[in-house]
């Protein structure tokens, strides 16, 4: 029973344009969200995080934004570069339980210049 | 700063061979994790400890043990190694379990024929 659902095996975005990555979950307990980038032949590397508290979380180009009642998050990538092509992985915890992360299967994004 | 060092990165074993993956941290973190990367499936967790000496199994263990006797060290070992072992495998640390971000390492890259 998958707890972290990204359901979009890929996305395909022109350089410039805004990209939109979306992540589900089942897991009411969650309340501690990360998104973590992955190139080929590399460890996963952390991106940005939002808690429970928060509906929106912004550092530089990306902002990731919670939607608690639809059990929703997003990640916005604005502009989208051709560097940031590469595989995202939502992932989420339940802090107060000390829980370990439970990721999503992934989106890999295009940049295309 | 090393970060996370897995070692080996590539590796390919016969059906029933056993081998050992190494994991060492230089953050003094007291968490640590392997996952396993297959195609369409996402990060799962194999294993992970709380601390030195104390292990606990992940979402799939079947097939794996782990060892912890240094803190910065955390060692996975297939003991007879079957072709659903092939993966990508990767470990991270961490300060605590699920309210800050993991730190990955490179990942080994094994082949069970």
């Amino acid at each position: 029973d998958q707890q972290v659902k990204q359901n979009s095996p890929s996305l395909s975005v022109q350089e410039g344009r805004i990209s939109i990555l979306n992540c589900d979950y089942t897991n009411s307990m969650f309340d501690y969200f990360l998104w973590y980038k992955k190139y080929p032949a590399e460890g996963p590397t952390f991106l940005i995080s939002i808690s429970s508290i928060k509906d929106k979380n912004e550092d530089g180009r990306f902002t990731v934004f919670l939607n608690k009642s639809a059990k929703h998050l997003s990640l916005h990538i604005v502009p989208s570069q051709p560097g940031d092509s590469a595989v995202y992985f939502c992932a989420a915890s339940a802090q107060s339980g000390y829980s370990t992360l439970t990721f999503g299967k992934g989106t890999m994004l295009l940049v295309s210049p | 700063n090393a970060g996370v060092t897995q070692t080996p990165k590539f590796r390919v074993l016969k059906t029933g061979q056993s081998m050992t993956l190494l994991c060492a941290q230089d953050m003094n973190h007291e968490y640590m994790y392997w996952y396993r990367q297959d195609p369409g499936m996402g990060l799962r967790l194999i294993h992970y400890s709380v601390g030195e000496g104390t292990t606990a199994k992940g979402e799939v263990p079947d097939g794996y043990n782990v060892s912890r006797l240094k803190k910065q060290n955390f060692l996975l070992g297939l003991e007879s190694a079957a072709p659903s072992q092939t993966s990508v495998y990767f470990c991270a640390s961490s300060y605590s379990p699920g309210d800050t971000e993991a730190f990955f390492g490179q990942g080994t890259r094994l082949t069970v024929v």
